[in-house]
């Protein structure tokens, strides 16, 4: 009973180098997004996805790229690290409504 | 500026009594409130919800209400439980944003036994 799963758990990186995030979903949801939770901001949509194929922007894009080739994968991919996107990266996925989330990836830029 | 404002960061409560936690929103285009429930070290979990037809939600312990017209929600927990200690989100969406969610930036619940 998988659900959403992310990997890494815990990333470290140094300023300037590249990575991505990977998410998984086995519930065949349209529906993927990634968001960021910051202290007192809550969690910030970064981008998301309401198809293979189809992908949007959300509230806080920039340094982010993402991509849907299939169903139940949708990767985030920073392009050059920046100590701003120091954070905890949550994946989640919707049927219709209600969204699942993952158990998140804390990432640190140094 | 925040669409969905949750002011007290935190709040702390005594094993049995009532918690009860609040959330503004500024566009009037949300016509869904969800609250989330959060562990340290794992991801949100939807917890319960409410449509702007209703204007209150129950589900066990957990009461949500809705005053469209002050754009004010609020979630009751009662009896509060220890186990109920954890980061609460506030989260709106409105029929355009379809599955996309706005989230206030959670308050801390911190039940004492």
């Amino acid at each position: 009973n998988a659900g959403v799963t992310q990997t890494p758990k815990f990333q470290v990186l140094k300023t300037g180098q590249s990575m991505t995030l990977q998410c998984a979903q086995d519930m065949n949801h349209e529906y993927m997004s990634w968001y960021r939770q910051d202290p007192g901001m809550g969690l910030r949509l970064i981008h998301y996805s309401v198809g293979a194929g189809i992908t949007d922007q959300g509230e806080v894009p920039n340094g982010y790229n993402v991509s849907r080739s299939t169903t139940e994968d949708f990767p985030l991919r920073l392009l050059s690290a920046a100590p701003s996107q120091t954070s905890v990266y949550f994946c989640a996925s919707s049927g219709a409504g209600e969204l699942f989330f993952g158990e998140g990836s804390r990432l640190t830029v140094l | 500026d925040q669409q969905v404002k949750q002011n007290s960061p935190s709040l702390s409560v005594q094993e049995g009594r009532i918690s009860i936690l609040n959330c503004d929103y500024t566009n009037s285009m949300f016509d869904y409130f969800l609250w989330y429930k959060k562990y340290p070290a794992e991801g949100p979990t939807f917890l319960i919800s409410i449509s702007s037809i209703k204007d209150k939600n129950e589900d066990g312990r957990f009461t949500v209400f809705l005053n469209k017209s002050a754009k004010h929600l609020s979630l009751h927990i009662v009896p509060s439980q220890p186990g109920d200690s954890a980061v609460y989100f506030c989260a709106a969406s409105g029929e355009v944003e379809g599955n996309m969610l706005t989230f206030g930036g959670g308050t801390r619940l911190m039940v004492k036994p």
